[in-house]
């Protein structure tokens, strides 16, 4: 089973700074995903990148895959505290199983 | 239209009793996903169906975790003679497969 490690595993800030998370593998991964869960809630899809060196933005929000297609970044410029949350990333495995999952990271954005 | 929907929410239960958990996923769609959610983990894959094809169990955690998806619609998961181990949240996800997974809120489980 492909793994994938999320760094780092919290993250505290006050709104309006910057931030990047990172999402880590020794694997070479076909596309990465990027979910956003909130308390009670399941998770929901925010990206899916599947070039290598590809960028996308949403918003605030800039999601990068690695050229060797092995990690991504997600970056949060000006966090406001609704972009509170617990960040996801997974990536189909290279088995039978749909998705891996990363341990997440957890954002908290004090007002 | 609707999401996917779990009941129950929330569940408090005794060890060694069983539970069922149901999932409805969004109409239409083909493949189903169970997932498991621990405190400070991530979502750990326990089963999913695709169509009328035999389910994939290689998630599973023991013989005492079951699932059945019903004329290729509803899911149940059966977890059979509970430990405290498996309070988590319990996450149905479903997707017109391969595509977007979407999920459901889940149901927390407590073990006592």
């Amino acid at each position: 089973t492909q793994l994938l490690e999320q760094s780092p595993q919290f993250l505290s800030i006050q709104e309006g700074e910057n931030l990047t998370v990172y999402c880590n593998s020794s694997s070479v991964f076909s596309s990465l995903q990027w979910y956003r869960q909130e308390p009670g809630e399941g998770p929901v899809l925010l990206v899916t990148v599947v070039t290598g060196g590809e960028v996308k933005k949403l918003k605030r929000l800039t999601f990068q895959f690695g050229d060797a297609r092995k990690d991504s970044s997600l970056h949060i410029t000006a966090a406001q505290p609704g972009d509170t949350g617990l960040y996801l990333c997974a990536g189909p495995n290279s088995g039978n199983t749909p998705l891996v999952f990363g341990k997440g990271t957890r954002l908290s954005v004090i007002a | 239209g609707a999401g996917v929907s779990q009941s129950p929410s929330n569940k408090v239960t005794e060890k060694g009793k069983d539970v069922e958990l149901r999932c409805d996923p969004i109409s239409g769609h083909t493949a189903l996903y169970w997932y498991r959610q621990s405190l400070g983990q991530g979502l750990e894959f326990l089963i999913y169906f695709q169509g009328n094809s035999a389910p994939d169990k290689s998630g599973l955690p023991s013989d005492r975790f079951s699932a059945e998806r019903t004329g290729g619609s509803v899911s149940t998961l059966t977890i059979q003679r509970t430990q405290q181990e498996d309070s988590a949240v319990y996450l149905c996800a479903s997707s017109l497969y391969p595509d977007t997974q979407y999920f459901g809120p889940g149901t927390r489980l407590t073990v006592l």
